[in-house]
């Protein structure tokens, strides 16, 4: 079946560091990616929407320069977290949509930023 | 008062039980998803409802567009059923990938 991989896993920076998130789309193209936070013990929500080809577009509240999105090919979405700060600590984890309108979830990645 | 509103917000159960999730929503909806999250954060999508009944192995997910209202139940639960079951709703007019997620209900289920 269709998979999505996203790595790293877990990430530990130093605050004022960017880090990159990679989702992939493994054996099946994804013209659209999205990209979702949860904080301890909060429900999922979405951040922005990421179009291949495209500018992503961005949730009301999410800081478009903060969080820089590459969608550069059908497979390869990236997700920036520029000069990350302790509030910025969070799980990251990005979808992309299949056959059939079925949603496939990456592993996602924990952030911390000390 | 969330759109999306899940109970309970923790079950235990026996292995072997039957299990049943609720989800009760707010707004006018184009399609549900029913997602199970293990520890570790992985999410996996179980079922995308936008009327009637889907059955997967020992999972069933009902939905009641008209009652605003949607359940999953889990047969002859087993302990690696154990995880967060959360329901998640598109919301109508809105993109594909934009859902508004509820808080989650934790499964554990003992041997």
């Amino acid at each position: 079946g269709a998979v999505v991989s996203q790595h790293p896993s877990w990430v530990i920076c130093k605050s004022g560091t960017s880090v990159k998130i990679e989702c992939r789309s493994l054996d099946f193209q994804a013209t659209t990616m999205f990209w979702y936070r949860q904080f301890p013990k909060q429900s999922l929500m979405l951040m922005a929407t990421s179009n291949e080809g495209s500018k992503a577009t961005y949730e009301q509240g999410v800081e478009k320069d903060k969080f820089l999105i590459n969608h550069a090919s059908l497979t390869l979405s990236t997700l920036t977290v520029t000069s990350a700060h302790p509030e910025d600590s969070s799980f990251y984890i990005c979808s992309a949509r299949g056959d059939r309108e079925k949603l496939f979830f990456g592993s996602g990645t924990q952030l911390s930023v000390l | 008062k969330n759109e999306v509103e899940q109970s309970p917000q923790n079950l235990t159960a026996q292995e072997g039980e039957f299990i049943t999730i609720n989800c009760s929503y707010s707004v006018g909806i184009s399609a549900l998803h029913w997602l199970q999250q293990h520890p570790g954060g992985g999410i996996v999508s179980l079922f995308m409802l936008s009327s009637g009944k889907k059955k997967h192995g020992r999972l069933i997910a009902t939905i009641n567009i008209q009652e605003k209202h949607s359940s999953l139940h889990i047969t002859a639960s087993h302990p690696r059923d154990s995880a967060v079951y959360i329901c998640a709703v598109r919301v109508e007019g809105t993109s594909y990938g934009k859902l508004t997620f509820g808080q989650g209900t934790i499964l554990t289920v003992h041997p």
